[in-house]
């Protein structure tokens, strides 16, 4: 069974610009969530979806948005890019939600701001 | 709003050395608990996790946890540690009935010597 895939797995990108991460979750899957990984403020959730509708949003600002697609594949945007939204951004999936199901994490995009 | 406390970012043991990473959470109410790994350049993978029943929680690669209710800690231990258990290890805390939404601790990075 193929793991979560993330693409791209690099991204280099200026400040002012805007960009879009993509998370393919394992077959099956229906619940996907995002998180950001600084060294500073570590890994800090940003969103979750479930069934294309957003559940559950994290403390960043609306310059981040994602969305989900009836396949479970799920996009992240950043637009009007800053130095400090450089991180890895990561990726997982879970087959139900509301439960202990465990969450599956890729490998991550690491997104550079310049 | 939950928290997690990771004392310190980095520890160092010797190789057959007991292996032990502090965690302490703080809750209204008693959370789920999980312990990942993060290899360089990987993504997060599943230790162990406690959500309710034994408090003694076996995971995989030898590793195990102690919920402990009264200490507000789910400390992860393992008897002898090996050169492949370097890595970075992060404590999280999701709110009862779902494991979506993680908050996780600041990570401790771990260096096993030969």
């Amino acid at each position: 069974k193929a793991g979560v895939t993330q693409t791209p797995r690099y991204l280099i990108k200026t400040r002012g610009q805007q960009v879009t991460l993509s998370c393919s979750p394992i077959s099956g899957h229906r619940s996907v969530s995002w998180y950001q990984q600084t060294p500073g403020q570590g890994l800090q959730f940003l969103f979750e979806y479930f069934s294309e509708t957003q559940r559950n949003k994290g403390n960043f600002p609306g310059r981040f948005s994602g969305r989900q697609f009836s396949n479970s594949r799920s996009e992240m945007n950043v637009s009007t890019l800053e130095l400090g939204d450089s991180a890895l951004y990561l990726c997982a999936s879970s087959f139900f939600r509301g439960g202990t199901d465990e969450q599956f994490f890729g490998p991550g995009t690491r997104l550079t701001v310049l | 709003a939950q928290s997690v406390t990771q004392l310190g970012s980095h520890v160092s043991v010797s190789e057959g050395a007991l292996v032990l990473l502090r965690c302490n959470y703080s809750s209204s109410v008693p959370p789920y608990l999980f312990w990942y790994v993060q290899y360089p350049n990987q993504g997060l993978q599943l230790l162990l996790k406690y959500t309710t029943g034994a408090t003694l929680v076996k995971g995989i690669n030898g590793f195990e946890a102690e919920f402990k209710k009264s200490e507000t800690s789910f400390h992860l231990t393992k008897p002898s540690a090996h050169m492949s258990d370097a890595a970075e290890y992060f404590c999280a805390v999701s709110p009862q009935g779902g494991s979506e939404k993680l908050v996780f601790g600041k990570g401790m990075k771990l260096t096993v010597n030969p």
